[in-house]
């Protein structure tokens, strides 16, 4: 079955520091990956996706994920953390097969301080 | 800016009541969705829809159901309102199956 999974429920980090968020995947197929962000109590923004071609891919405010095949993994990198980067961070997933459905990650929230 | 607008922000309603959540997007999208976020258990779909008068279930329908009459609306409706149905409710949109979905700000039910 399809299944997406974010293995840490927080990650904490210094103002400064790199950052990353880790997800996996399971798919039979072609994997579509999403990464997107929820500040508290607000909908979720979209920040970046892999559909196909390079691996790494950059998206919004500065972030980017690495698309690993070999290890089934879409880990959210970003070199410098900012304290405004504090927020729920969802990874998504899509197959070719799936019609129009997402398959959200658990949530990992980020915590940056200053 | 495509814009998805969710009628409330904070809705509190008593157990039984039939609870109506209201969607709207305006940039012609054919497919919306209607997801409940619950902590730990990340977004859950509920139902969807690709066109007008057309629906999916999503996992967990149960206790839930569904209107689109026009595109632009979609409209998720709790027949019977329990408190095993207090949570986050988000509504999406999107043009295209390789597209990010845009979300709206969500609707935060409470039953009591």
């Amino acid at each position: 079955a399809q299944s997406v999974a974010q293995p840490e429920d927080q990650v904490n980090v210094a103002e400064g520091n790199p950052l990353t968020v880790k997800c996996t995947y399971s798919v039979s197929g072609n994997p579509y990956l999403f990464w997107y962000v929820q500040y508290p109590n607000r909908g979720l923004q979209f920040l970046l996706k892999y559909i196909t071609g390079d691996n790494l891919v950059k998206g919004s405010y500065g972030f980017e994920a690495e698309f690993n095949k070999s290890q089934t993994s879409f880990h959210l990198k970003k070199p410098s953390a900012l304290v405004s980067d504090s927020a729920l961070y969802f990874c998504v997933l899509r197959w070719v097969d799936s019609s129009y459905k997402l398959i959200f990650g658990s949530g990992t929230r980020l915590l940056v301080r200053p | 800016d495509v814009k998805v607008t969710q009628s409330s922000r904070y809705l509190v309603k008593r157990t039984g009541e039939k609870v109506f959540l209201e969607c709207v997007q305006d940039m012609d999208h054919e497919n919306m969705f209607w997801y409940r976020q619950d902590p730990g258990l990340g977004l859950r779909l509920i139902y969807f829809s690709y066109d007008v008068k057309m629906k999916e279930k999503g996992d967990i329908p149960e206790g839930y159901s569904v209107s689109r009459e026009k595109k632009e609306r979609f409209s998720l409706i709790l027949e019977s309102a329990s408190t095993n149905q207090t949570s986050m409710y988000l509504c999406a949109s999107s043009p295209h199956r390789d597209y990010g979905y845009t979300f709206g700000s969500g609707t935060r039910l409470t039953v009591v």
